[in-house]
């Protein structure tokens, strides 16, 4: 079956300018997380929705960001006025459950997609 | 404030060998620790976890170990092979409504030499 995918892989845009991030989770799960992974850093956590509830935007470096997720399923993070410092591999994933249950192993993983490679100039 | 560290941002190990990669953290919340694997241009995959009521978690070649008094764990892979060749991220989450986001470690590059 068909795993998160994301759009587009790569991005170079402009300082100052809008950019829009596209998520497409796998079918069926009800969560989804959105990271970024800095050069040479980890993964930093941004922003999750879990089912109908709102989202966990405590993640979100700045008020340029914010993300949304349509009838349940795909995602797109916006990006408003990027800076440098925004340069970053943007990546999604979604899980089956949205309480992960402790325990269960492979059951709650969050499954990612390749990401979004953003380059502001 | 890094709250998951990995303190090794590499290391080379010769195939068959043992590979141990680890893991610290501070928030003493977290309950639950996951290892992702990433390869280039790839998402990261789901390796193995554990919950804070074990101290050790084993899936074929992977063994995850949690000392949680020293808040500590650490991921062994034996036997080592070239296509465990990735970036390993350790990561952790806590009980809760905000239990679901990971915090992830800065990762370790893991290089197997056949």
């Amino acid at each position: 079956g068909a795993g998160v995918s994301q759009s587009p892989s790569n991005k170079v845009t402009e300082k100052g300018k809008d950019v829009e991030l596209r998520c497409d989770p796998i079918s069926g799960h009800t969560a989804l997380y959105w990271y970024r992974q800095s050069l040479g850093q980890g993964l930093e956590f941004l922003i999750y929705f879990q089912g109908n509830s709102a989202p966990d935007k405590s993640g979100l470096p700045s008020d340029r960001f914010s993300a949304e997720r349509t009838g349940g399923s795909v995602s797109t993070l916006t990006i408003q006025r990027t800076q440098q410092e925004d340069s970053a591999v943007y990546l999604c994933a979604s899980s089956l459950y949205w309480v992960l249950n402790r325990g269960q192993g492979k059951d709650n993983e969050q499954f990612f997609g390749p990401g979004t490679r953003l380059t502001v100039l | 404030d890094q709250q998951v560290k990995q303190n090794s941002p590499s290391l080379s190990v010769q195939e068959g060998r043992i590979s141990i990669l680890n893991c610290d953290y501070t928030n003493s919340m977290f309950d639950y620790f996951l290892w992702y694997k990433k390869y280039p241009a790839e998402g990261p995959t789901f390796l193995i976890s554990i919950s804070s009521i074990k101290d050790k978690n084993e899936d074929g070649r992977f063994t995850v170990f949690l000392n949680k008094s020293a808040k500590h764990l650490s991921l062994h892979i034996v036997p080592s092979q070239p296509g465990d060749s990735a970036v390993y991220f350790c990561a952790a989450s806590a009980s809760g409504a905000a239990g679901n986001k990971l915090t992830f470690g800065g990762g370790t590059r893991v290089l197997v030499k056949p």
